[in-house]
């Protein structure tokens, strides 16, 4: 069955650090999203991406993150400057549609930075 | 702008018995309703969806939640529960116009004793 892969599993970072986080989608997905969960929290959206552009983006999302898609198969969410409170789970979704079609979910990558 | 309360953060139940899961939103406009599962070491999975129609879901494993438009609510519940269901549940909405992104309620963690 076909899932979203996501790199590193967990990664430890100074803070100050930049950070890559690498996703790979379901392979006939056009839609892709990156979400967090800071430890005791709800589950934040970040970002929306389709053709090759940012689709949607919260408040969370500012100069310090970017995404990209840079080979038609990763996906990938990077964070210039990390500080302590982007300590999160960082999950990767896809849809092959514009929601409410069904958001396939990554396992995570947990970020902690020190 | 939505919003979502769980309004158990845990629910331990023995094995066999029923349970409910309780879900409550707010959003000044129409909203599709999510139920997501997270098994330990896992990415969120979709169990069920109200989009339109019946207002009794559906879902798999056995899972079922039922829409009230009256009472804002889309509870999740299962007759009988098995050692399997042991997992973080997570209620969830996205508008019918416009925003892309899905709102989470902060998760209920399923417990289920033998």
């Amino acid at each position: 069955e076909p899932e979203v892969t996501q790199t590193p599993s967990h990664q430890v970072t100074q803070m100050g650090q930049e950070v890559i986080l690498r996703c790979v989608p379901i392979s006939n997905h056009l839609y892709f999203y990156w979400y967090r969960q800071i430890l005791g929290q709800k589950v934040e959206f970040l970002v929306s991406f389709y053709n090759n552009e940012i689709s949607e983006k919260s408040e969370i999302f500012d100069d310090q993150f970017s995404v990209e898609r840079p080979d038609g198969s990763n996906f990938t969410l990077k964070i210039r400057s990390t500080k302590l409170e982007d300590s999160a789970m960082y999950f990767c979704a896809s849809s092959v549609g514009r929601p409410p079609g069904e958001l396939f979910f990554g396992e995570g990558s947990r970020l902690t930075v020190l | 702008a939505q919003s979502v309360t769980q309004l158990d953060s845990q629910v331990p139940v023995f094995e066999e018995a029923p349970v409910e899961l309780r879900c409550n939103y707010s959003s000044s406009v129409s909203v599709y309703l999510f139920w997501y599962v997270q098994y330990p070491n896992q990415g969120l999975q979709l169990l069920l969806k109200y989009l339109s129609g019946s207002t009794l879901v559906k879902g798999i494993n056995g899972f079922e939640a039922e829409f009230n438009k009256s009472q804002t609510s889309f509870h999740l519940r299962k007759p009988s529960v098995h050692i399997s269901d042991t997992a973080e549940y997570f209620c969830a909405v996205i508008s019918l116009k416009g925003a892309q992104k899905l709102v989470f309620g902060q998760g209920t963690r399923l417990t289920i004793n033998p």
